[in-house]
C-alpha cells in the first residue's frame, strides 16, 4: 500500500513566521501535490510537482512556494504566514500522466495549520 | 473543459437503508472517475475508480458506482448504510493524459447516518 506521510497533524504558528510543511511518499511516484481544504471551498490545488526540481503553480499559489529536491519528498513553504492561511493542508502523490494515470491519487492525513 | 457536480451537499439516511450519492461530470475526453471518502480530520481515502474497464465498479466497504455515459453520471451507492459510513464523500474526474490542474474535485457530499 502506498503511504503518504505528512510530518505534522496539527501545527500552530505566528503571523510572519516562515512555515515548512513536509510530505514523504514511499511509492516512487513522480507526481506530488499540495492542496488546501477550507469549508465551503473544497480542495484547491496550491502547487504540484511532476518530477524532482520540477513544479507548476496550481490555482492558489500566492503566498506559497515548494521544494522537491528528492523524489520522495515534497515541501510546502509559507514564506511569511498570515492568518488567512489557516487551513487544512493535504499532500497527495500518484504515478505520472499516461497509461498509468488512471491510477488514483494517494493522500496523507493532512496538517491542520493555525496561524495566530 | 472538465467539471464535476455533486448534486447534494448533505444526505441523511437511517442505518440499514440504502445510500445514494449523486455525481454528474462533464469531460471532453474519456475520463477517469473516482470516489473518495474523508473521515473527520483525516485525508482522502479511495473508495473506487472507473477507468473504462467495466461500467459497474465495486469498491471498498460495500460501495459501488455505475458509469453511465449517456447520462454523464457516476453515482455512488451502498445497499445498507452503517454508522461508520458517516463522512464526507468526493467525486473526482481526471483526464489521464493531462496535468494535475485537470484533476477536478467535486464540492463534496456530507453523509449522515441516523441510528
Amino acid at each position: 500500500d502506498v503511504k503518504v506521510t505528512q510530518s505534522s497533524r496539527y501545527l500552530v504558528k505566528r503571523t510572519g513566521e516562515k512555515v515548512f510543511l513536509e510530505c514523504v511518499q514511499d511509492m516512487d511516484h513522480e507526481n506530488m501535490f499540495w492542496y488546501r481544504q477550507d469549508p465551503g471551498l473544497g480542495l484547491r490545488l496550491i502547487y504540484f510537482s511532476y518530477d524532482v526540481k520540477m513544479k507548476e503553480k496550481g490555482d492558489i499559489p500566492e503566498g506559497y512556494s515548494v521544494s522537491r529536491e528528492k523524489k520522495e519528498r515534497f515541501s510546502l513553504i509559507l514564506e511569511s504566514a498570515s492568518t488567512n492561511q489557516t487551513s487544512m493542508y493535504l499532500c497527495a502523490s500518484r504515478p505520472p500522466r499516461g497509461a498509468r494515470s488512471n491510477q488514483p491519487q494517494h493522500f496523507g492525513d493532512g496538517t491542520r495549520l493555525s496561524i495566530l | 473543459a472538465q467539471s464535476v457536480t455533486q448534486l447534494d451537499s448533505h444526505v441523511s439516511v437511517s442505518e440499514g437503508t440504502p445510500v445514494l450519492l449523486r455525481c454528474n461530470y462533464s469531460s471532453s475526453y474519456s475520463p477517469s472517475l473516482f470516489w473518495y471518502v474523508q473521515h473527520p480530520n483525516k485525508g482522502l481515502q479511495l473508495l473506487l475508480k472507473y477507468t473504462s474497464a467495466a461500467t459497474l465498479v465495486k469498491g471498498i466497504n460495500g460501495f459501488e458506482a455505475e458509469f453511465k455515459k449517456s447520462e454523464t453520471s457516476f453515482h455512488l451507492t451502498k445497499p445498507s448504510a452503517h454508522m461508520s459510513d458517516a463522512a464526507e464523500y468526493f467525486c473526482v474526474v481526471s483526464d489521464p493524459w493531462s496535468s494535475a490542474s485537470k484533476i477536478i474535485f467535486g464540492s463534496g457530499t456530507r453523509l449522515s447516518i441516523r441510528p
